[in-house]
């Protein structure tokens, strides 16, 4: 059972350069959503999506698109990327919204943009 | 918007007791996590409370009192592998999670 997969593990890129981080879950979770963690700020949403389809904005969505075309792939976009985006990315998911539905998480992505 | 505030750092020996506190300030809530991050690795999941009251699982217990917007997570008999940090997250009313900034609890023989 893989879980909730994440690719690639690290990436150093340019500025102003396009990337793709890509997350795979075959739990059959509803809902998944993108994290950014840096140092002494925790975990920041970007983008979440409650059910394919459908794509919502979090706290800090600004540069970052996503796309839900089915229920187990969660991408998300840097159109052009900044060195402020230098951060780890967590991707995760949820069977559901409410209740005890714990979100898992995946591996993670280190991206430095340079 | 939520403000979720918890310690930096805490240090303890081996075997003790260490209790993390949480404090939130909410526009709405739908529910409290605990998850525990070792370094370098994904967050994992460590309790949920959505009533006041003790929850309690193995060596771990997490409390919650709505009026106070208050929780904490209580570590008994710690072990070397509860190094970590540990992240005290809010759901608001959307169902979605805003979390603290983790506090990093180091444990020593």
């Amino acid at each position: 059972i893989a879980g909730i997969t994440q690719a690639p593990t690290s990436q150093i890129l340019a500025a102003g350069r396009r990337m793709t981080l890509r997350c795979t879950q075959d739990m059959r979770h509803n809902a998944m959503y993108w994290y950014r963690q840096d140092l002494g700020l925790g975990l920041r949403l970007i983008h979440y999506s409650n059910t394919a389809g459908t794509t919502g904005k979090g706290e800090v969505p600004d540069g970052y698109s996503v796309s839900r075309a089915n229920t187990d792939d969660f991408p998300l976009t840097l159109a052009s990327a900044v060195p402020s985006q230098t951060s780890v990315y967590f991707c995760a998911s949820s069977e559901g919204l409410a209740g005890n539905n714990e979100q898992f998480f995946g591996p993670g992505t280190r991206l430095t943009v340079l | 918007g939520q403000n979720i505030d918890q310690p930096t750092e805490m240090t303890a020996t081996e075997g003790a007791i260490v209790q993390i506190n949480c404090t939130y300030q909410t526009s709405g809530f739908n529910g409290l996590f605990w998850y525990q991050q070792h370094a370098g690795e994904a967050p994992t999941f460590l309790s949920y409370n959505v009533l006041d009251g003790l929850e309690e699982k193995g060596r771990f217990s997490s409390f919650l009192s709505r009026s106070k917007g208050y929780s904490y997570l209580l570590l008994k008999e710690l072990q070397m592998k509860d190094s970590a940090s540990y992240l005290c997250a809010v759901r608001d009313n959307d169902y979605k999670l805003s979390f603290g900034a983790g506090t990093t609890v180091t444990v020593r023989a």
